[in-house]
């Protein structure tokens, strides 16, 4: 089974600060990589998928990169409704599995 | 309205079973990729199963021999069984749509809540 690791685990930050999240592959996933966003009580909401494309409707300050086993999400200028927690998630083409998540929290 | 509404949660023992339905409007649960996603209380979000469209399944370690995913194509619905279940399960239960096994989970339902406890 692939493994996700995402860092760091919980990130402290200032509206209009620019964040990136790393996420890591235990093997190469070519870009078969998603981001997402949960907020406590509500459904995870898409914002990347293979690796890079903005799902349709997130705002353009997000963005993602990478190929192989290395990605980054990023978030170019951190906007109050940011704050949540994010996950990467791959798939190898039999089945999926998420990183650990990482808590952007108010500085 | 393109949705999923999931039902079935509720308390339950340990070693006992439950029946988790996803009910899916606006498009086809038979043409879609349909997975179980779980979050226990104070973790992450952990992938529980997949039912492709060909009708190939596949399901976490953790759930492996005790979690059944199943549909139903004339009521658009995707169904977990779960057996012999244990406190560790206790969750969130979230089904998920992969649009045409594209890899990414782009429709979510509002989850449904499931306790294992004495």
């Amino acid at each position: 089974d692939i493994q996700m690791t995402q860092s760091p685990s919980t990130l402290s930050a200032s509206v209009g600060d620019r964040v990136t999240i790393t996420c890591r592959a235990s093997q190469s996933i070519s870009t078969w990589l998603a981001w997402y966003q949960h907020k406590p009580g509500k459904a995870p909401k898409l914002l990347i998928y293979k690796a890079s494309t903005l799902e349709s409707g997130v705002p353009s300050r997000f963005s993602g990169s990478g190929s192989g086993t290395e990605f980054t999400l990023t978030i170019s200028s951190l906007h109050p409704d940011d704050f949540a927690t994010y996950y990467c998630q791959q798939f190898d083409g039999y089945s999926y599995s998420f990183g650990q998540g990482t808590k952007l929290e108010i500085k | 309205e393109v949705q999923l509404v999931e039902s079935g949660g509720g308390l339950v023992q340990p070693g006992g079973s439950l029946r988790l339905s996803c009910a899916a409007s606006g498009f086809n649960v038979s043409r879609n990729y349909m997975s179980w996603v779980r979050q226990a209380p104070g973790k992450g979000l952990e992938w529980v199963s997949v039912l492709y469209s060909g009708g190939s399944i596949y399901y976490a370690d953790s759930v492996k021999g005790r979690f059944t995913i199943s549909r139903h194509n004339s009521k658009n619905t995707l169904y977990l069984q779960m057996n012999s279940l244990r406190p560790e399960d206790t969750a969130v239960y979230y089904c998920a749509r992969d649009y045409y096994g594209a890899g990414r989970l782009d429709l979510w339902g509002q989850g449904t809540l499931v306790t294992v406890s004495s």
